[in-house]
């Protein structure tokens, strides 16, 4: 079946450093990819999102390309803050309609100090 | 965007009880909301999808006279954990995917709840 594995948390980083959290996929056909993000004590957040191949969602720093021929989805951001700690999961879905469900990764914890 | 609240947020509860978690969209109407539950360190895996005014699709393995979900509006979904055991203790999330001009699915903040 669809599944989704992101790298194994959790990571550790000092403030500015460089993220990459790799999200790998299987699936049959072309989903729409996802990252979402998990704040202490809130609900999950769509953090960015692609729909096709080649795709480069982006959104408060943070970037992710859809790349097709490696199927992964891997989330990078190029200088860190303190308040960027959070869990981070990758996920994707078939169809950007109301009754789809997304397929989730397991969540990377991020915690970055100062 | 738009907020979805999950009530209560945690619920211990002894075995043998039955407990029922709220999930309300606050300021956008949702035909579909789905229900996650989630282990420790694990993926978030669905439960099933609510629909308004119909019943409600599970996915395969899970119960539907354990976890019985009710839409009964547009604005609210409830799952109730019939009969709980110590192994139904978990992490439940619900998710309401909000129309035009959101389109996308907002989560709930989640709700925990321990089986003694």
């Amino acid at each position: 079946g669809d599944s989704v594995t992101q790298m194994e948390g959790p990571v550790t980083l000092s403030e500015e450093a460089f993220l990459t959290i790799n999200c790998t996929y299987t699936a049959t056909g072309y989903p729409s990819l996802f990252w979402y993000v998990q704040y202490p004590g809130e609900g999950l957040q769509l953090l960015l999102k692609a729909t096709k191949a080649d795709d480069k969602g982006s959104n408060k720093g943070f970037e992710a390309t859809y790349r097709k021929e490696t199927t992964s989805f891997h989330l990078e951001k190029g200088s860190v803050q303190v308040s960027d700690s959070a869990v981070y999961f990758c996920a994707l879905s078939f169809r950007l309609r109301k009754n789809t469900p997304l397929v989730f990764g397991k969540g990377t914890r991020l915690s970055v100090i100062a | 965007g738009a907020v979805v609240s999950q009530h209560p947020s945690w619920v211990i509860c002894k075995s043998g009880t039955s407990v029922k978690i709220e999930c309300r969209s606050l300021d956008f109407q949702a035909t579909t909301m789905f229900w996650y539950r989630q282990f420790p360190k694990q993926s978030l895996m669905l439960m099933a999808t609510s629909n308004e005014g119909s019943k409600a699709t599970y996915e395969q393995g899970v119960e539907k006279d354990k976890f019985l979900i009710n839409h009964a509006s547009l604005t609210l979904s409830t799952l109730t954990v019939t009969s709980a055991h110590p192994e139904d203790s978990s992490f439940y999330i619900c998710s309401a995917f909000g129309g035009s001009p959101y389109n996308e699915q907002f989560f709930g903040p989640g709700t925990r709840l321990t089986v003694l």
